[in-house]
């Protein structure tokens, strides 16, 4: 069954930490995104990508990176965590704009 | 600026009740505009969206652009209905799309 899947599903850190969170997808789409999901905020996005080529900031990109090595992975990266990044992190794809977006099943981080 | 206003965190009814959550959205253009659902330890999952005026496990949602609301309504909720809920509004023109999301409600159904 074609499928998202995230890695690490959880993840505490420390402050000042490099983490890289992944994301793979098996549904040969080539729109990915990042989200995070935080009580009150609903999601926020991060970063998408239309294709492998393309890479664009969300509303909340600071303090984040993203590299899409091909058009399955997709990695969300904190150069430097900080307490407030702590968060579930979705990753998504779609097919187009207009249609369904598929989500991962979340990675929990934790920043100290 | 674009928007989507969800204003309840937490909607709690019995079995049997009828349900509205609310979805107000701000957007200059044509909306586009969807319902997503989030089922305790299942993925967030589409659950309908407007243009395809369907009903989904007994859910509908009419798009009111007088009112720029876009209310998810049941007559008769059931247990497993009890999840979060989210609306989103496609922002952007032609393919470039993305979705913005409201902050969303969680849906309590009580036995």
């Amino acid at each position: 069954d074609a499928d998202v899947t995230q890695t690490p599903r959880n993840r505490i850190t420390k402050t000042g930490k490099r983490i890289m969170l992944e994301c793979s997808q098996t549904k040969g789409h080539d729109r990915m995104y990042w989200y995070r999901q935080d009580p009150g905020l609903g999601l926020r996005l991060i970063y998408y990508s239309f294709d492998v080529k393309d890479i664009n900031k969300g509303e909340i990109s600071d303090g984040y990176s993203v590299s899409r090595q091909a058009q399955a992975k997709f990695s969300l990266s904190l150069e430097s965590a900080i307490p407030n990044q702590t968060a579930l992190y979705f990753c998504a794809t779609s097919r187009d704009s207009i249609n369904e977006q598929f989500f991962g099943p979340g990675t929990r981080l934790t920043v100290l | 600026a674009q928007r989507v206003t969800q204003p309840e965190k937490l909607l709690s009814v019995f079995k049997g009740a009828p349900v509205e959550l609310k979805c107000n959205y701000s957007y200059s253009g044509s909306p586009e505009l969807f319902w997503y659902v989030q089922y305790s330890r299942q993925r967030l999952q589409l659950l309908l969206r407007h243009i395809s005026r369907e009903s989904i496990k007994g859910f509908t949602a009419d798009l009111n652009k007088g009112e720029t609301s876009f209310h998810l309504k049941k007559p008769f909720a059931q247990e497993e209905d009890s999840a979060m809920y989210y609306c989103a509004l496609l922002h952007g023109s032609g393919n470039t799309g993305k979705l913005i999301f409201g902050q969303g409600t969680t849906l309590q159904v009580k036995p």
